[in-house]
């Protein structure tokens, strides 16, 4: 059964320094998505991409992230300077087009970040 | 008021036991409402997904939506050890991409 991967699945950073998520979504979706877990807090959505660019953002996700499909299979979150507050597990997720059944954001096992 | 309230528990029944979760909402403009079971480090993994007031049923699993006490639950039938999992309430407006999820409910189910 196709599934999102996440890579990679553990990553430590110093406050400061740029992380570069990465995942590979399913391979005929067409929208992608990312979300973050802090630590016993809900799941809470940062953006949707669709045709190579934002769809929707929250009011999470502000300058210091981006995102980027490189290539035909990638999907990256990219976090400038980390702040110790971005210390979450992060879920990428895609689905394949909009309406009905067919609405579903299949998730991946998340990267978690640890930012000391 | 938060958005999307959800009970964190943890509920501890026993097998074979009917388990009710509810989250309840705040947002009139959620259409789409969704339950979802995560697994100790793993991700969200989709259970149910319904549009509108009502109930749907698919095997063990009904989720009854209703939109005007903006109420949701999710029953689970015949109770089984690998129901175990966090459970995970999550709603959209009609036209909006991200999910709005509650904060989970641990269920254990005892053997």
């Amino acid at each position: 059964e196709p599934e999102v991967t996440q890579t990679p699945s553990h990553q430590v950073t110093q406050m400061g320094q740029e992380v570069i998520l990465r995942c590979v979504p399913i391979s005929n979706h067409l929208y992608f998505y990312w979300y973050r877990q802090i630590l016993g807090q809900k799941v809470e959505f940062l953006v949707s991409f669709y045709n190579n660019e934002i769809s929707e953002k929250s009011e999470i996700f502000d300058d210091q992230f981006s995102v980027e499909r490189p290539d035909g299979s990638n999907f990256t979150l990219k976090i400038r300077s980390t702040k110790l507050e971005d210390s979450a597990m992060y879920f990428c997720a895609s689905r394949s087009r909009s309406g009905g059944a067919t609405d579903t954001q299949y998730f991946g096992p998340g990267t978690r970040l640890t930012v000391l | 008021q938060k958005e999307v309230e959800q009970d964190p528990g943890p509920l501890s029944v026993p097998e074979g036991a009917i388990v009710s979760l509810n989250c309840t909402y705040s947002n009139s403009a959620f259409q789409y409402f969704m339950w979802y079971r995560q697994y100790s480090r793993k991700g969200p993994e989709l259970l149910m997904y319904t549009y509108s007031s009502g109930n749907k049923e698919d095997g063990r699993f009904t989720a009854q939506v209703d939109k005007s006490s903006k109420y949701i639950s999710l029953f689970i039938r015949d109770s089984q050890p690998s129901d175990s999992a966090t459970y995970l309430c999550a709603m959209k407006p009609g036209g909006a991409d991200g999910l709005t999820f509650g904060k989970g409910t641990h269920l254990i189910i005892q053997p």
